[in-house]
């Protein structure tokens, strides 16, 4: 099992230009969230899904936008990039059912610039 | 709304030595998860606690909550270099969302 993944790694935007990320993960995940990073900010919510074809915001949703087709899908968007999106992503799942509900399994991260 | 505050935010250990890594939450939960983040990389879960009193241990970590003070506690015993890290608590608030402090950095020098 590959577990969570997030592609691209790394991307380099301009101001205004616009991209998707794109996480998939393979354990038949329910739930999936974006994150943010940034240094002593701790992880901020952006986006979640509670299943496929929903989507709900986060914490930080503005100048994000996200979609879920597939169950095992969640492309987050940024559709006139900032420079106060710079930032490190995570994308993470996780299942309600025990023995560890809602535990989050993370991606490896997508470390984004914009200039 | 909830909020989830860790303390220290920095800590420089001996190696040997013991130390423990607070989590307070303001509003009740039950269920509270541990991760630790390595340098450029990403959450690992640690611990997953889900009932007051819970009490979880993996080699020099032990975890415990006590859901009526609404506190978490991280503990190391004989700190070893391996253990830097960067370690996160979370609370879970509602729809599957968990609410994450802002992380304790963890240095242990020899």
């Amino acid at each position: 099992n590959a577990g969570v993944t997030q592609t691209p790694k790394f991307r380099v935007l301009k101001t205004g230009q616009s991209m998707t990320l794109l996480c998939a993960q393979d354990m038949n995940h329910e739930y999936m969230y974006w994150y943010r990073q940034d240094p002593g900010m701790g992880l901020r919510l952006i986006h979640y899904s509670v299943g496929e074809g929903t989507t709900a915001k986060g914490e930080v949703p503005d100048g994000y936008n996200v979609s879920r087709l597939k169950k095992q899908n969640f492309l987050l968007g940024l559709e006139s990039a900032a420079p106060s999106q710079t930032s490190v992503y995570f994308c993470a799942s996780s299942r309600p059912t025990f023995p560890f509900p809602y535990e989050q399994y993370f991606g490896p991260g997508t470390r984004l610039t914009v200039t | 709304e909830l909020k989830v505050e860790q303390n220290p935010l920095f800590l420089s250990m001996q190696e040997g030595k013991n130390y423990t890594i607070y989590c307070n939450y303001s509003t009740t939960s039950d269920r509270l998860y541990w991760y630790r983040q390595d340098p450029g990389k990403s959450l690992e879960s640690l611990f997953v606690l889900l009932s007051n009193g819970a009490v979880k241990q993996e080699g020099r970590l032990m975890a415990s909550l006590d859901t009526k003070a609404r506190l978490s506690t991280l503990h190391i015993t004989a700190a070893v270099h391996d253990l830097s890290a960067t370690y996160f608590c979370a609370v879970y608030q509602s729809q599957g969302n968990l609410i994450f402090g802002k992380g304790t950095k963890l240095s242990v020098k020899p």
